[in-house]
């Protein structure tokens, strides 16, 4: 079981650019989650989705788009970067019950 | 967005003191909260799930215990060792939610 990955460990890209991260999990997890950490204000989230197919707005989801065409994947996108997207990324999974989320390692973004 | 309050924000203690700290949270409708630790440069680790009234919960020097009428639980830490220096998170979840709202954590440094 590699748990939750998250591809790349880190990106660093221009204003504007556009990028994709990844998230992937073999927990057979239901629900999925995309959480950015910034100094001083924990982790906030960004978009989660509650089953394949599904998708929804978190706490702060403008600039960002998501996607889950397959059960163990949710893909985290920026269409345009800003520089108030530097961030850490974190995503995270956990089963339909109580239980808690699994998380990834993090995605360390720098936006120039 | 639901108030979920940790404190104190930062600890710093020496090896061998016992510490605790707090998580405030909506009293109405709960359903299960979660605790979570934090190493730097790491992702964050469940603890704890809690999910009744009274519960107490505890795995070796740590333990956690939940008042869900006034809203509040407590993490204990016996004989704090240099290995506990983390941010300890909790997360609230409320019934009907698929989303786990995370409170900005407590810094714990413990000082050999």
């Amino acid at each position: 079981n590699a748990g939750v990955t998250q591809t790349p460990k880190f990106r660093v890209l221009k204003t504007g650019q556009s990028m994709t991260l990844l998230c992937a999990q073999d927990m057979n997890h239901e629900y999925m989650y995309w959480y950015r950490q910034d100094p001083g204000m924990g982790l906030r989230l960004i978009h989660y989705s509650v089953g394949e197919g599904t998708t929804a707005k978190g706490e702060v989801p403008d600039g960002y788009n998501v996607s889950r065409l397959k059960k163990q994947n949710f893909l985290l996108g920026l269409e345009s970067a800003a520089p108030s997207q530097t961030s850490v990324y974190f995503c995270a999974s956990r089963t339909t019950s109580d239980n808690e989320q699994f998380f990834g390692p993090g995605t360390r973004l720098t936006v120039l | 967005i639901l108030n979920v309050e940790q404190s104190p924000q930062s600890l710093h203690v020496q090896e061998g003191d016992s510490t605790n700290f707090t998580c405030s949270f909506p009293s109405s409708n709960f359903y299960a909260l979660h605790w979570y630790r934090w190493e730097t440069a790491k992702s964050p680790e469940a603890l704890f799930v809690m999910t009744l009234n009274g519960d107490e919960k505890k795995k070796g020097r740590i333990s956690a215990t939940l008042n869900t009428k006034e809203g509040y639980s407590y993490l204990y830490i016996k004989g704090s060792q240099p290995e506990d220096s983390a941010t300890y998170l909790c997360a609230f979840i409320g019934g009907g939610s698929y989303i786990p709202t995370f409170g900005r954590g407590t810094s714990l440094i413990v000082h050999p």
